[in-house]
């Protein structure tokens, strides 16, 4: 299976302060069909979570446009530009280029 | 609007069996798969498989074969999670999500104890 490891797995932050979340594989996630298949989630406390970016770089329906992805390949990252309360909680990192979808560990982001 | 609206929370004993539906509505059914995923208690987030919501059939992650069912009640909008022979690991919180996981379930608690 394929392994996403991010980076950092705790995030400290100020309101107002610019983050990024890296998400490493260790497959390429290139598809055959020329996709990549790379999605970003956040998971507040005690919610589902919900999609923000999908593959690699497009906004999910109703996210704000303070969160932006890229990278290509093994490497990508997440960025929230000006962190805002509703941000906090754990952000998620996932595949679907190979069999089986897997996920990253998780990187929660707290208030510093 | 879109919604997959699961069923309640569960507690079960060790060897019994839990079902666990999402109903959907806002779009039509059997244009976009649903799939299922894993949550233990403060842990991450693990894929359990997958149903093509337009011929039913059903494809499990290796760790999910065997006591996982996934199944549909297509004029219902319904998807089923059904697990049997219930173990200590198999608590924790049950989501469904749509298509290219852009809409998710609430969730379900499943707690198994004796």
């Amino acid at each position: 299976d394929v392994v996403l490891t991010q980076t950092p797995s705790i995030l400290s932050a100020t309101i107002g302060q610019s983050v990024s979340i890296s998400c490493r594989s260790s497959q390429s996630l290139l598809d055959s069909d020329g996709n990549t298949y790379l999605y970003w989630f956040l998971q507040r406390p005690g919610q589902s979570p919900q999609r923000l970016i999908y593959l690699v770089s497009n906004l999910g329906s109703g996210v704000p446009n303070r969160f932006s992805g890229s990278g290509s390949g093994t490497d990508f990252t997440l960025k929230i530009s000006g962190v805002e309360a509703e941000d906090l909680g754990v952000y998620y990192c996932m595949q679907a280029t190979h069999a089986p979808p897997t996920f990253g560990g998780g990187t929660k982001l707290e208030l510093k | 609007q879109i919604q997959l609206v699961q069923s309640g929370p569960e507690l079960k004993k060790p060897g019994e069996s839990v079902k666990i539906s999402c109903k959907a509505s806002g779009y039509t059914f059997t244009d976009y798969a649903m799939h299922w995923v894993k949550q233990a208690p403060g842990k991450g987030l693990k894929w359990m498989g997958w149903i093509n919501t337009y011929t039913g059939k059903p494809t499990y992650a290796d760790d999910f074969k065997g006591r996982f069912v996934f199944s549909l009640e297509a004029s219902a909008s319904t998807a089923n999670l059904q697990i049997s022979n219930l173990k200590n690991e198999d608590t924790a919180t049950y989501f469904c999500a749509r298509g290219q996981f852009g809409d998710w379930g609430q969730g379900v608690m499943v707690t198994v104890s004796s």
